[in-house]
């Protein structure tokens, strides 16, 4: 592994289903974050995670849970899937402080039907 | 909520002109990135600029900031089709940890 990845791809998925978007560093970053990406919307923080064993809620945090049981992983959790969580989901790292360069993986389009 | 805004959401130049993007955002800040996104493909840093710096160069990028504006711009010269992206300006998001608050972004088309 190089980077950040997240699996799957992508996705579709019918409503009411449940869904873990996986996401997986190896930098050894202690932030990582999932954001949503909708068209004319840009970037949307779902939810962050400083360090792990840590989480917090972003900007669109309903419907959507996370775990940081370990510095590397970061799933994202559909606990019941609705057409409005159709969206591009990224993830991304960093080093908290400093600078707080993101790196981005490259993204999971899922679609809910 | 977006902190930062670019302008122009669209912009379409032929290759060999200079691309100017502009940034403005509502909070005091440490620092200011630009980011880049291919299409389908996650966000890469291009360059950062820190509350105290004016200007900054990296190879064909050229960043401004002016805080008293709050606004900054991301001028890219001698375009290439290769520079055919979106772009977004990020400020950090001082409510949720350590994230970034990233506007809607330019998307960017240079023809050949």
């Amino acid at each position: 592994i190089a980077g950040i990845t997240q699996a799957p791809t992508s996705q579709i998925l019918a409503a009411g289903r449940r869904m873990t978007l996986r996401c997986t560093q190896d930098m050894r970053h202690n932030a990582m974050y999932w954001y949503r990406q909708d068209l004319g919307l840009g970037l949307r923080l779902i939810h962050y995670s400083n360090t792990a064993g840590t989480t917090g809620k972003g900007e669109v945090p309903d419907g959507y849970s996370v775990s940081r049981a370990n510095t590397d992983d970061f799933p994202l959790t559909l606990a019941s899937a609705v057409p409005s969580q159709t969206s591009v989901y990224f993830c991304a790292s960093s080093v908290a402080g400093g600078t707080n360069t993101q790196y981005f993986g490259p993204g999971t389009r899922l679609t809910v039907l | 909520s977006q902190q930062g805004e670019e302008d122009p959401q669209a912009l379409s130049i032929q290759e060999g002109e200079n691309a100017t993007m502009n940034c403005s955002y509502k909070t005091s800040i440490n620092n200011l990135q630009w980011y880049r996104q291919n299409s389908g493909r996650g966000l890469v840093h291009l360059i950062l600029i820190r509350s105290n710096e004016r200007e900054k160069h990296s190879g064909r990028l050229r960043v401004t900031l002016d805080t008293s504006k709050k606004s900054s711009s991301l001028l890219i010269t001698a375009s290439r089709a290769a520079d055919t992206a979106s772009y977004f300006c990020a400020t950090l998001n001082l409510s949720s940890g350590y994230a970034l608050n990233f506007g809607k972004g330019t998307s960017l088309l240079v023809t050949p």
